[in-house]
């Protein structure tokens, strides 16, 4: 079993709608869960960060922890086809980053 | 600011030959990680750098390796290349002591294709 798993999609989505990426995870010693955004041929960026168990929100981001289920959840609302990307999550504890293989999404006009 | 740089942006090689990939931190990050992203597999560890020394690495042969040198950059070298390590390869830099997270700052990678 891999440590981060995630639906890698395609995802397809029309403007407007609301996204929800998920992800699950195996590593009780996660400690802190990220979401990157990757755009093609690009490097991935930091979309948000969360410790606990909870959301957490940031404009039209949510991310959501669940450590009693090892759930992960990305939440964007009135997407915009700017949000067309794959997304990653991602675990770590200490010096370790463990990746999920990451969701792409496209987002319709 | 100038983020992480990667060189070359493509590389070409032929099976058997030797790949060297390079990577420039953001100027004061002194952590450098290098992962393979390979189609469908996400991001796979591969090294971490921290001050000129090799700190960790990941599940894979020792033909993968690489350095850090006084500045803080880094090269990943790949010996004896399979097709199967037709990849992107990405660099990661963070600067050390800031707490227990981290961020880490990705570089736009090295598509490195091994025909």
């Amino acid at each position: 079993q891999k440590e981060v798993e995630q639906d890698p999609g395609p995802l397809s989505v029309p403007e407007g709608a609301i996204v929800s990426l998920n992800c699950t995870y195996s590593n009780s010693a996660f400690q802190y869960f990220m979401w990157y955004r990757q755009y093609s041929r690009k490097g991935p960026e930091l979309l948000m960060y969360t410790y606990s168990s909870g959301n957490k929100e940031d404009g039209r981001f949510t991310a959501q922890v669940d450590k009693s289920s090892k759930y992960i959840s990305l939440f964007i609302r009135d997407s915009q086809p700017s949000d067309s990307a794959t997304y990653l999550c991602a675990g770590t504890y200490g010096q370790n980053f463990v990746f999920g293989p990451g969701t792409r999404l496209s987002v319709l006009p | 600011e100038a983020g992480v740089t990667q060189s070359p942006t493509h590389l070409i090689k032929t099976r058997g030959q030797q790949a060297t990939l390079r990577c420039s931190p953001i100027s004061g990050h002194t952590s450098v990680y290098w992962y393979q992203q390979a189609l469908g597999l996400g991001l796979q560890f591969l090294l971490w750098y921290d001050e000129g020394e090799e700190r960790n690495r990941g599940n894979f042969p020792p033909r993968f390796s690489g350095r850090q040198f006084p500045n803080y950059s880094s090269e990943l070298n790949v010996n004896a290349l399979e097709l199967e390590d037709s990849a992107l390869y990405l660099c990661a830099t963070q600067l050390r002591g800031r707490g227990p997270y981290n961020e880490q700052f990705f570089g736009p990678g090295t598509r490195l294709t091994v025909l």
